[in-house]
């Protein structure tokens, strides 16, 4: 079955980095695009970008782009998601999800991982 | 950026009540609206995409309708494991937005 398992909870300082990872299992992970999204305390769902895990291809949502950066480990079928320069008001929860089409990008989240607590606090 | 407005924000219902929540977008989507529900501490699971089309697994309690601005995601016969919060998205223009969430609990 479709897995994606992320990292355990982080604390950073403001102005630090934080790297969250998705393994994936249960599919042809160079098949399928991964975005990450994010939900704040109280707040929605924000979509921070998509990654290609064939080509290695990004495209960053506009808000995050000089500090976000998605790559991946394709030995281990993990992605990883790292955002720089930290401020408090990127507190959130970090989702993975997978696109639902292989070799396709329809922006439609089938499988997500079960989420990744970010503090930042000084 | 697109905005999408969900309403009601929260409802109270009771098992077996059908439950209807409203989606609007802030122009045209065509159909590229798609549902997901959420529950505390656990992997949001999409429902609908297309605006209609019921993922795989999904119970046929749950459906969808609408297209251009304004959507509706409906449950049929509220069961108890349906009191989660229940989001929208846009999959048309980037960023990829979403809704800010109903929260359906019990009355």
């Amino acid at each position: 079955q479709v897995q994606l398992v992320q990292s355990g909870a982080e604390v950073k300082r403001p102005g630090a980095s934080v790297r969250v990872s998705c393994k994936a299992s249960g599919y042809t992970f160079t098949a399928y695009y991964i975005h990450w999204v994010r939900q704040a305390p109280g707040q929605g769902l924000e979509w921070l970008g998509w990654f290609n895990s064939n080509s290695g291809a990004t495209d960053y949502a506009q808000r995050f782009q000089g500090r976000v950066t998605m790559t991946r480990d394709m030995s281990s079928s993990t992605a990883y998601m790292e955002l720089s320069r930290l401020r408090s008001d990127d507190t959130a929860v970090y989702y993975c999800a997978r696109d639902f089409s292989p070799y396709a990008l329809h922006y439609i989240f089938d499988y997500w991982g079960q989420g990744t607590l970010v503090t930042v606090s000084s | 950026d697109i905005q999408m407005t969900q309403s009601p924000s929260s409802l109270s219902a009771s098992v077996g009540d059908r439950v209807t929540i409203a989606c609007r977008a802030s122009q045209s989507i065509r159909t590229y609206l798609n549902w997901y529900q959420m529950k505390p501490g656990k992997a949001p699971k999409l429902l609908i995409y297309a605006a209609s089309t019921l993922q795989s697994g999904v119970p046929s309690r749950f459906s969808g309708s609408g297209s251009g601005a304004d959507f509706t995601l409906t449950i049929s016969s509220l069961q108890p494991e349906d009191f989660a919060t229940y989001y929208c998205q846009q999959s048309y223009i980037s960023p990829r937005t979403f809704g800010q969430g109903t929260k359906v609990d019990i009355k």
